[in-house]
């Protein structure tokens, strides 16, 4: 198995530019998050998605766009990246309430 | 707004001390608490997880609960400089499924 895996591990991109990042998990997890993590600010939740077919505003949604294409898959799109943008992003499963949280390896995106 | 908070460290212990990493959340009624480790430059991964008040313990760590005054503990016995890390708490809070994250502390295991 796995995991949960992410795509691609390194990313540079300029001011403007549009990417996505794809996140993918074999662990059966019902719910799938997005976090960005920076210095001194933690993990911060972008988006969630408690099932197939849902998505949630976490607490950093302002640029981000996601989609849950299947149980499996749950993809962030930057449609404009900014310099505020710069950081590492990582991808998170569970399998419902009060389960642990999987971490894939992260993607650490640039952005000039 | 909730709010879960930890010592941002570093916390230094020498090879073969016990390290205590404490965290205190402000939601009541949270009821699931992890703990996890990050080394630099990668994911967080799980150390333990615990759901009652008590203590849990697995191999040379034991997290401990107080649900009454807010606090959960992780405590690492026989510390290893392999520990050296940054300790994320995690706490979930009813039927919410998100996570409330504190900036962790950092630990320094020397030699």
């Amino acid at each position: 198995n796995a995991g949960v895996t992410q795509t691609p591990k390194f990313q540079v991109l300029k001011t403007g530019q549009s990417m996505t990042l794809q996140c993918a998990q074999d662990m059966n997890h019902n719910s799938m998050y997005w976090y960005r993590q920076d210095p001194g600010m933690g993990l911060r939740l972008i988006y969630y998605s408690a099932s197939e077919g849902t998505t949630d505003k976490g607490e950093v949604p302002n640029g981000y766009n996601v989609s849950r294409l299947n149980k499996r898959e749950f993809s962030l799109r930057l449609e404009s990246a900014a310099p505020s943008q710069t950081s590492v992003y990582f991808c998170a499963g569970d399998r419902g309430l009060t389960d642990t949280q999987y971490f894939g390896p992260g993607t650490r995106l640039t952005v000039l | 707004q909730k709010e879960v908070e930890q010592n941002s460290g570093p916390l230094s212990v020498p090879e073969g001390a016990i390290a205590s990493l404490n965290c205190t959340y402000s939601d009541r009624v949270s009821q699931s608490f992890f703990w996890y480790r990050q080394y630099s430059g990668k994911s967080p991964e799980l150390i333990m997880s615990i759901y009652s008040n008590g203590d849990k313990e697995d191999g040379r760590f034991t997290a401990q609960l107080n649900k009454a005054s807010q606090y959960v503990s992780l405590l690492i016995r026989d510390s290893q400089p392999s520990d050296s890390a940054t300790y994320l708490c995690a706490v979930g809070a009813g039927n919410n499924r998100k996570l409330i994250w504190g900036l962790g502390t950092s630990l320094a295991v020397n030699p």
